[in-house]
């Protein structure tokens, strides 16, 4: 079975450009989550959908990142325009959603290197 | 706000030797905890999950134990091998919050 789909698996580009950044979660699973990881630390969460609804984007910057999942499936993590604190490793995750103690084990692509120059 | 800290940030052994992560979180209503392998340039494969009400796991030459009380999980690694090396990641699930807050690894490196 495949796991997480990400591409592209690197990407780089000039401050000010926009970028996109693509997610194909594992079959079946409700909950998708995109992560910000930046180089020595932890990911960090930007979004978590339940299905088609974004349900946590408190850690979202607005004014420049915007995510959305079509028909609960594939999801799409933009960043227009671009500044050089956005370089770091953009992970998507998946997960069967809630179960009766908590969320059910979360399953990662492989990221999204992006580099801002 | 919780906040998750590993150690050591970093860990050299030689080939064979028994070994203990640390992982440590201050809010102890957590859901559940997951340990995360992850090597240079790659994502996060899943190595245990801890459910709140469990003590520990297992799974090969892994073993993971949770304190939940005092906010405290170990990651024991057993006749460790140059294939374990990796960062090697902690997460906690927070009740009510439905997101993993991560720590910031530790580096592992088994020499032959």
């Amino acid at each position: 079975e495949a796991g997480v789909v990400q591409s592209p698996r690197y990407k780089i580009i000039e401050k000010k450009q926009p970028v996109a950044f693509w997610c194909n979660p594992i079959s079946g699973h409700n909950t998708l989550y995109w992560y910000r990881q930046n180089l020595g630390q932890g990911p960090e969460l930007l979004i978590r959908y339940e299905n088609e609804e974004a349900v946590d984007d408190s850690q979202l910057p607005k004014d420049r990142f915007s995510a959305e999942r079509l028909k609960g499936v594939d999801s799409t993590l933009k960043i227009q325009p671009a500044e050089l604190g956005d370089s770091a490793v953009y992970l998507c995750a998946s997960s069967l959603g809630r179960g009766r103690e908590g969320l059910t084990e979360a399953f990662f692509g492989q990221g999204t290197r992006l580099t801002v120059v | 706000k919780q906040e998750v800290t590993q150690i050591p940030a970093a860990l050299s052994v030689p080939e064979g030797e028994n070994l203990v992560l640390n992982c440590s979180f201050t809010d102890s209503a957590i859901y559940n905890l997951q340990w995360f392998r992850q090597d240079p340039g790659k994502g996060l494969t899943s190595l245990l999950l801890i459910q709140s009400s469990q003590r520990e796991q297992t799974s090969g030459r892994l073993n993971a134990s949770l304190d939940k009380s005092s906010g405290r999980s170990t990651l024991y690694i057993a006749a460790s091998q140059p294939g374990d090396s990796a960062t090697y990641l902690c997460a906690v699930e927070n009740s009510g919050y439905s997101t993993l807050t991560f720590g910031k690894g530790t580096m592992l490196l088994v020499s032959p």
